[in-house]
């Protein structure tokens, strides 16, 4: 059984630009999470997808935006990237159907923006 | 809406003494609370997590934690560190098992040799 994967690994940017960031999720988990862990500090959740819908949402402008694909893999987009957007971005997979899912996390994605 | 508080960012204990990393929460529901460990440069893995069921909660590595309603806690123990032990511990709440996870900032654990 693999678990989340997450690409790519690193990635710069300069400000102003767009990323997409991917997550492959656990095998037979319908949910995805992504959050934000800026340095030094706890992940801040951005939103979830349940079944490819948008199933809650944190304190995150519109130009954070996902997708959940028919796998339940998963992209986090950023546009208009500004330098506070540095961060490891981590992505976590759940089953989604009971009350007490818990979350797996993938490796994350470090995104540096300069 | 639910917060947590973890005292102590850094926290330094000597290889086989007790490690206790504190975490208190706010929900205004019935809360589900999680710990987490990340090691350098990875994602977060789980230790152990607390669902309604039984107050004293034991999780992998050797580490349990207890909630206690009264005192809005949900404190981590190891009763004797190891040096693998070393890594940033995280606490967090969910409104439900299945939502959004409401992190605390953190405790880094150092073990000394």
């Amino acid at each position: 059984e693999t678990g989340v994967t997450q690409s790519p690994t690193h990635l710069i940017k300069t400000r102003g630009q767009q990323v997409t960031l991917r997550c492959s999720s656990q095998s037979g988990h319908n949910t995805v999470s992504w959050y934000q862990q800026a340095l030094g500090q706890g992940p801040q959740f951005i939103f979830q997808y349940y079944r490819e819908e948008e199933n809650g949402r944190g304190n995150f402008p519109p130009r954070f935006s996902g997708l959940q694909f028919p796998n339940y893999s998963s992209e986090l987009n950023v546009n208009a990237l500004e330098l506070d957007d540095s961060a490891l971005y981590l992505c976590a997979s759940s089953l989604g159907d009971g009350s007490t899912d818990t979350q797996y996390f993938g490796p994350g994605t470090r995104l540096t923006v300069l | 809406a639910q917060s947590v508080t973890q005292l102590g960012s850094h926290v330094s204990v000597s290889e086989g003494a007790l490690v206790l990393l504190r975490c208190n929460y706010s929900s205004s529901v019935p809360p589900y609370l999680f710990w987490y460990v990340q090691y350098p440069n990875q994602g977060l893995q789980l230790l152990l997590k607390y669902t309604s069921a039984a107050t004293l909660v034991k999780g992998i590595n050797g580490f349990e934690a207890e909630f206690k309603k009264s005192e809005t806690s949900f404190h981590l123990t190891k009763p004797s560190a190891h040096m693998s032990d070393a890594a940033e511990y995280f606490c967090a709440v969910s409104p439900t098992g299945r939502r959004a996870l409401t992190f605390g900032s953190g405790t880094r654990l150092q073990v000394q040799p």
